[in-house]
């Protein structure tokens, strides 16, 4: 089992909808969730973090955690065709563990005008 | 202005000829850390440092040395590359181990062993 995963996708949706981006984390341990942009070829870019459970928000996007479901999300609202993109999550260990960052795969993104 | 460098951005190379990834930031951080990504796997860390000296195997370590002999360099080591090394390659740096929100990413490498 994958420590982080998310559906590939794509996930297609029109612009000004709502995207949906859906992670699970099999690590009862992870304590810090964060959500990364990536364009073709380009570097991660960050997003958001979250560490508490519930909701957060900055702007467009709002960052959903649920530790006891070991869910996390990302809410991105008025989509725009700029958002069209890979989508990372990534989670981290409390304490010293060994990597900082543990990514899933990424889910596509395309926001179709 | 805060970066990290990596060089080259892009190779092409034979199996078997030893080629170094340079990694260098100018942000005094402590935790570096190599990563590798592949269709359809994400981002896999390769190794990581955590200062200077102090380097540790992360999820796909086999056919990569690295070293850290001073605090701004990481350098990614392939002494026999190999085809299944072909991949893009990002080196990471970040003040603490556990920082993903500052964590700060090179530009990327791409990497095409023939």
């Amino acid at each position: 089992q994958k420590e982080v995963e998310q559906n590939s996708g794509p996930l297609s949706v029109p612009e000004g909808a709502i995207a949906s981006l859906n992670c699970t984390y099999s690590d009862r341990g992870s304590q810090s969730f964060f959500w990364y942009r990536q364009y073709s070829g380009k570097s991660p870019e960050l997003i958001m973090f979250i560490y508490s459970n519930g909701d957060k928000e900055d702007g467009r996007f709002t960052a959903q955690l649920n530790k006891a479901s070991q869910y996390v999300s990302l809410l991105i609202r008025d989509s725009q065709p700029s958002d069209s993109a890979t989508y990372l999550c990534a989670a981290s260990l409390r304490g010293t563990g060994r990597r900082a960052l543990t990514f899933g795969s990424g889910t596509r993104l395309q926001v179709q005008p | 202005e805060a970066q990290v460098t990596q060089n080259p951005r892009y190779l092409i190379t034979v199996t078997g000829k030893k080629l170094t990834v340079t990694c260098s930031q100018n942000m005094n951080h402590e935790y570096m850390s190599w990563y590798r990504q592949d269709p359809g796997l994400g981002l896999r860390q390769i190794y990581y440092s955590m200062n200077v000296e102090v380097t540790d195997k992360g999820d796909v370590p086999e056919g990569y040395k690295v070293s850290r002999k001073e605090k701004r360099n990481f350098p990614l080591i392939l002494e026999s590359p190999s085809p299944n090394q072909t991949s893009l390659y990002f080196c990471a740096s970040s003040p603490r181990l556990i920082s993903g929100n500052t964590i700060y990413f090179g530009e990327g490498s791409w990497l095409t062993v023939v």
